[in-house]
């Protein structure tokens, strides 16, 4: 399985936009990109996820390198509800719908009043 | 939609009991999985089940069993509990559809010490 690597934490100020990076430098052509959040004390949550092209949706948007090795998920506006662990992951379609995901420890995220 | 709901939220047993977590969806998912999260780590895969009657190992099964009992509910069972199972687990669905694109939804998670 192809792997992820992001920076253990990082802080932003409330109110600023945050870019949280990801590489995947051995990503295959079919890997799509997720990112999970999981706020204090809850679950992981769906942020958003790509393939090739940049997106964009109510939560964040999500930038990708033209080669695909690396992606940056942009939250364009950092709030205090915004405190969470961000989990960049790689998904492949499997013919046999056993579709795993496989969480890494991801990137804490503090953000300062 | 109530979404993913699990029972119990917590739940303290003596090493040795025995016990099983309940998941259910009302989203009509057919995948659904059992995560563990140890504090300070990732979420890691125990099993999962890609369709009703299914079911498969995930990266960390031993000391657990599980049951696809319909299309809604997949339980977890500890059948001997170990101090090393002291953790929260969360319940998840999805549907992937044709293209494989899909999202997760998780429960709140129960959070289990065993003593």
């Amino acid at each position: 399985d192809a792997k992820t690597t992001q920076p253990n934490s990082m802080e932003s100020n409330e109110e600023e936009p945050v870019h949280l990076p990801c590489n995947h430098s051995t990503i295959s052509g079919t890997d799509y990109i997720h990112w999970y959040r999981q706020l204090p004390s809850q679950g992981p949550e769906y942020v958003i996820h790509g393939l090739t092209s940049n997106v964009n949706n109510r939560m964040a948007s999500l930038a990708i390198a033209e080669d695909r090795k690396s992606s940056t998920l942009i939250l364009h506006r950092a709030t205090l509800r915004d405190a969470a662990v961000y989990y960049c992951i790689l998904t492949q379609f499997s013919v046999n719908r056993d579709d795993k995901i496989i969480f890494g420890k991801g990137t804490r995220l503090h953000i300062l009043p | 939609n109530a979404g993913v709901t699990q029972t119990p939220k917590f739940q303290v047993l003596k090493t040795g009991q025995s016990m099983t977590l309940q998941c259910a969806q009302d989203m009509n998912h057919n995948s659904m999985y059992w995560y563990r999260q140890d504090p300070g780590m990732g979420l890691r895969l125990i099993y999962y089940s890609a369709s009703e009657g299914t079911t498969d190992k995930g990266e960390v099964p031993n000391g657990y069993n599980v049951s696809r009992l319909n299309k809604r509910e997949f339980s977890l069972r500890l059948e001997s509990a170990a101090p090393s199972q002291t953790s929260v687990y969360f319940c998840a669905s999805s549907d992937p559809g044709l293209a494989g694109i899909y999202e997760q939804y998780f429960g709140p998670g129960t959070r289990l010490t065993v003593t």
